[in-house]
């Protein structure tokens, strides 16, 4: 599969527990971008990075979070101390960055957090 | 920031009907407009984008057009097939930030 992966698919955690998500984008896209998506809703942005540079983040992006895209490769989302309303799905999305569509974004399967 | 904006927020349509979604955006900036369709529990697949220097584009049954004016762009699906049965979402971006704001989504049921 050469499409967006992400890991895991589904996880279930206790309000305070901290989660990390996983996701690899597809090969040589030097753009990752993560967003999240409540039910009904469109994705919101959260975050985008430019090879292993955060170059903007969303002030949706609490404290609490934090990514990383340590090699300009993968890259993954850490939540810390999470709560209720962080129940969500995480979608991670790459794009090409260079080229013709550049800005076209390809999107993962998502994560579903379910913070109970 | 951008604010994009989906009307109707549910469609229904007989088959072999045609399908049109509106959506509406505020930043005159905005130079990127894909269309999104989203099946339940599945990831938002592209169908099909548009860019500011064009006013339409046609993929087989999918096209979109670009009002940049008014500022709205509009999908239109032709002979809608059950399979078109999806949530479809419309998104807006700029050139140099890179972010996608996507509008709340359409519910398009197509009735067999």
């Amino acid at each position: 599969d050469t499409g967006v992966s992400q890991d895991p698919r589904h996880k279930i955690t206790k309000r305070g527990q901290n989660v990390t998500f996983r996701c690899d984008p597809i090969s040589e896209h030097n753009r990752l971008y993560w967003y999240r998506q409540t039910l009904g809703q469109g994705p919101e942005f959260l975050t985008y990075f430019q090879n292993e540079a955060q170059l903007e983040k969303s002030r949706l992006l609490s404290d609490r979070f934090s990514a990383e895209r340590p090699k300009g490769s993968f890259s993954t989302l850490e939540i810390q101390r999470t709560e209720q309303g962080d129940s969500a799905m995480y979608l991670c999305a790459s794009s090409p960055g260079q080229g013709l569509g550049t800005d076209t974004q390809y999107f993962g399967p998502g994560t579903r957090l379910t913070v109970l | 920031g951008e604010n994009v904006e989906q009307h109707p927020s549910t469609l229904s349509v007989q088959e072999g009907d045609s399908a049109v979604i509106k959506c509406t955006y505020s930043d005159s900036a905005s130079n990127y407009f894909p269309w999104y369709k989203q099946e339940l529990g599945k990831r938002p697949q592209l169908i099909i984008d548009i860019r500011s220097n064009v006013g339409e584009k046609k993929d087989q049954r999918i096209a979109v057009t670009l009002n940049k004016t008014a500022k709205h762009f509009s999908l239109h699906i032709t002979e809608t097939q059950p399979e078109d049965s999806a949530v479809y979402f419309c998104a807006a971006s700029t050139r140099g930030n890179n972010r996608l704001a996507f509008g709340k989504g359409n519910q398009v049921v197509v009735i067999p």
